[in-house]
């Protein structure tokens, strides 16, 4: 199947500080990714879709100034996580769909745990 | 608003079983609903689709029901064994994205 990388698996930073996130498609190009954040025993929850080369969607509730997406290219999307603060300590995952169409099944980054102290 | 339903309560089994997990949703009318295998600090992977107008999908000891009259879907892991311990998540297409279920837990002990 498809793969998708995701890196850091895990960051730890100072509150104030700010965090970037990749995620690549390594066998495939996605125009579209998306971003998902995921708090303990919860759901996931869909932050933002990424579009290559053009500005990201986000979700109601979530700041847009707080999280910089970047989709440079059809391979790798960003996600910098800005003045972070110990409420955005989460567990960020990545997605992409190698196919168009909603009968599609999606591949999943491994994950990002970042813990803001 | 538009909701998917798994029951939050852990699922103990013994190996051997069959596994039964259930997602309900509301205000959606899916063509397709997707089921996702989760394991600890690891990201979802895909497990199975069906459509619609597909009352039931089977792959290996994995099947899955698909009621859009009840809203519902229901999973099945037969002969269950302790590698299928982890926490299984409901998804359903919203616009081009997935939402998901929180998802049940799942542990099979020998």
């Amino acid at each position: 199947g498809a793969v998708v990388s995701q890196h850091p698996s895990w960051v730890i930073c100072k509150s104030g500080t700010s965090v970037k996130i990749e995620c690549r498609s390594l066998d495939f190009q996605a125009t579209t990714m998306f971003w998902y954040r995921q708090f303990p025993k919860q759901s996931l929850m869909l932050m933002a879709t990424s579009n290559e080369g053009s500005k990201a969607t986000y979700e109601q509730g979530v700041e847009k100034d707080k999280f910089l997406i970047n989709h440079a290219s059809l391979t790798l999307s960003t996600l910098t996580v800005t003045s972070a603060h110990p409420e955005d300590s989460s567990f960020y995952i990545c997605s992409a769909r190698p196919t168009r169409g909603l009968n599609t099944e999606a591949f999943f980054g491994q994950g990002t745990r970042l813990t803001v102290v | 608003s538009q909701k998917i339903e798994q029951n939050s309560e852990a699922l103990n089994i013994q190996e051997g079983k069959t596994a039964t997990l259930t997602c309900n949703y509301t205000n959606y009318s899916p063509a397709y609903l997707q089921w996702y295998r989760q394991d600890p600090g690891r990201g979802p992977v895909f497990l199975l689709l069906i459509r619609e107008n597909e009352k039931e999908k089977r792959k290996e000891r994995l099947k899955v029901t698909f009621d859009t009259t009840l809203k519902q879907s229901l999973f099945h892991i037969t002969a269950s064994q302790p590698a299928d311990s982890a926490t299984y998540l409901c998804a359903l297409n919203s616009g081009y994205a997935l939402n998901f279920g929180k998802g049940t837990s799942l542990l099979v002990t020998p």
